[in-house]
């Protein structure tokens, strides 16, 4: 069975600070999603990875297979940061998507 | 018009009513998804719908009872719903097969359940 764990559950950082969202899993995979999920409930794909790394404004991510381990990188955070990021893995075998419990940060002003 | 589109946003409900969530997506996908998401755990695979037909009922209770009558639509019918029901439920969409893309999921912006 596919587990994915991220870490830290929570967090708090200072508007401008780098913040680093880690991903772990436990099987071979065919694609890593990073997910962004605001308040109100809606949830929008930052990222789909099968290797190395990708960019898109302050956002990075990185993966590496052979540890089984993602990150999610954020530079100059921004209260508009603030969200629940939700790693997702697609393993080889099936159509469908393992969750990990995902990372509440908050971004303060 | 956004990709996916649920309704209603919010509903609350007694345990002995029926009531319906609908979802539309508007990406020509061909999979349909049900997800539910209840306080502090990940997100629960519910219903896997491809091409129109179920290809996945995650062990979920009867009193759940999804319908996809076209690639665009998706409904889950509720009726005799637990408190315990009680969370987020989310659509999704994407689209499959060896020639068809990323696979990457689109979500809609969710039904929050009250079951009183």
């Amino acid at each position: 069975k596919n587990e994915v764990e991220q870490s830290p559950q929570n967090l708090t950082a200072q508007e401008g600070e780098f913040i680093t969202i880690n991903c772990s899993y436990s099987v071979g995979i065919s694609a890593l999603h990073w997910l962004q999920q605001h308040p109100g409930g809606g949830i929008v794909s930052l990222f789909m990875l099968s290797s190395g790394k990708k960019k898109h404004g302050r956002l990075i991510a990185t993966i590496n297979i052979q540890e089984k381990h993602s990150s999610l990188h954020i530079t100059a955070s921004h209260p508009r940061d603030s969200a629940v990021y939700i790693c997702a893995v697609r393993d080889n075998y099936g159509q469908n998507f393992v969750f990990g419990p995902g990372t509440r940060l908050s971004v303060l002003p | 018009e956004t990709g996916v589109t649920q309704t209603p946003r919010h509903l609350v409900m007694g345990m002995t009513n029926k009531k319906s969530l609908k979802c539309e997506q508007h990406l020509g996908h061909n999979a349909m998804y049900w997800y539910k998401q209840s306080a502090k755990k990940p997100l629960e695979l519910m219903f896997v719908y491809s091409l129109e037909e179920r290809v996945e009922n995650n062990s979920v209770p009867s009193r759940f009872s999804p319908e996809c009558p076209n690639s665009s639509h998706l409904f889950l019918h509720l009726h005799t719903l637990q408190p315990e029901d009680s969370a987020l439920y989310l659509c999704a969409s994407s689209q499959e097969g060896p020639n068809s893309g990323s696979g990457e999921l689109f979500f809609g912006e969710g039904s929050r359940l009250t079951v009183l």
